[in-house]
C-alpha cells in the first residue's frame, strides 16, 4: 500500500490561529480524505478532497472553518481555522488507491491541543 | 442516514482464546465491509475486507459477511496479548468511489 506522511505530528496552538495540515503520499492515488477522530471516539469524515476543484464536505463542517487544498494527485493540505478548545483532536488522511475497491489507507495523524 | 454499530466493550478474552466481534449496518445497499485495528495513539490499520456473503480468511483473521442480516463480524483464533486494540467496523456503499462509514469501535483486551 502506499506510504502517507502527515505534517505536522502534533502542535500545540492558540485560541483563534490555525493549523494547516500537510499529507503526502508517495503514489498517486485516486482519492483522499480527511477525519477527525476526538478523544474517544470513532472516525468523523470532514470532507473529501477532489484533486483541481473544491472539496466535497460532509455535514457539519463548511470550508470557512476547514479548507482543504490538493493540488496533485499525491498531496493535500487541511487548515483548521479560528481554533477553539473543541477542535482539540486527531486529524487523519486517508487514501483510497487506483485499482483496489474501497480499501482507505490512514496517514499517522496529527494531534492538535487547542489552548 | 447510514449507521455502523459495535458493542463498545471492553472485551476481554483469554489469550489463545477466540474473540468475536461483531457489527450490524443499517444501509442494505452496503457493497464493502472493512475491519482496522487501532492501538492507542496510533492511526486505524487495516486487517481485512470483504464483499461477498460467507467468511474470508487471513491468518488467524476471519472475516464473516451476511447481508440478508446486514450483519459482519470478525473472529480471531489464537489471541495475542499484540491483539489488544480498538477495533473499527467500516462499511462503504460503492466501490472504488465512495467513502465509509465507521462504527465506535470495540476495545479488545486479550488476557494473559
Amino acid at each position: 500500500s502506499a506510504v502517507i506522511s502527515q505534517k505536522p505530528s502534533r502542535d500545540i496552538c492558540q485560541r483563534g490561529t490555525s493549523l494547516t495540515i500537510q499529507c503526502q503520499v508517495d503514489s498517486q492515488v485516486t482519492m483522499m480524505f480527511w477525519y477527525r477522530q476526538q478523544p474517544g471516539q470513532s472516525l468523523t469524515l470532514i470532507a473529501t478532497a477532489n484533486q483541481g476543484s473544491e472539496a466535497t464536505y460532509e455535514s457539519g463542517f463548511v470550508i470557512d472553518k476547514f479548507p482543504i487544498s490538493r493540488p496533485n494527485l499525491t498531496f493535500s493540505t487541511l487548515t483548521v481555522s479560528n481554533l477553539s478548545p473543541e477542535d482539540s483532536s486527531i486529524y487523519l488522511c486517508s487514501v483510497l488507491e487506483a485499482g483496489g475497491y474501497n480499501e482507505q489507507f490512514f496517514g499517522p495523524g496529527t494531534r492538535l491541543t487547542v489552548l | 442516514q447510514k449507521e455502523v454499530e459495535q458493542n463498545s466493550g471492553p472485551l476481554s478474552v483469554p489469550e489463545g482464546a477466540i474473540a468475536s466481534l461483531n457489527c450490524t449496518y443499517s444501509d442494505r445497499g452496503s457493497q464493502s465491509f472493512f475491519w482496522y485495528r487501532q492501538y492507542s495513539g496510533k492511526s486505524p490499520e487495516l486487517i481485512m475486507f470483504i464483499y461477498s456473503n460467507g467468511d474470508k480468511e487471513d491468518g488467524r483473521f476471519t472475516a464473516q459477511l451476511n447481508k440478508a442480516s446486514q450483519y459482519v463480524s470478525l473472529l480471531i483464533r489464537d489471541s495475542q496479548p499484540s491483539d489488544s486494540a480498538t477495533y473499527l467496523c467500516a462499511v462503504g456503499s460503492n466501490f472504488g468511489n465512495e467513502k465509509l462509514t465507521f462504527g465506535t469501535g470495540t476495545r479488545l483486551t486479550i488476557i494473559p
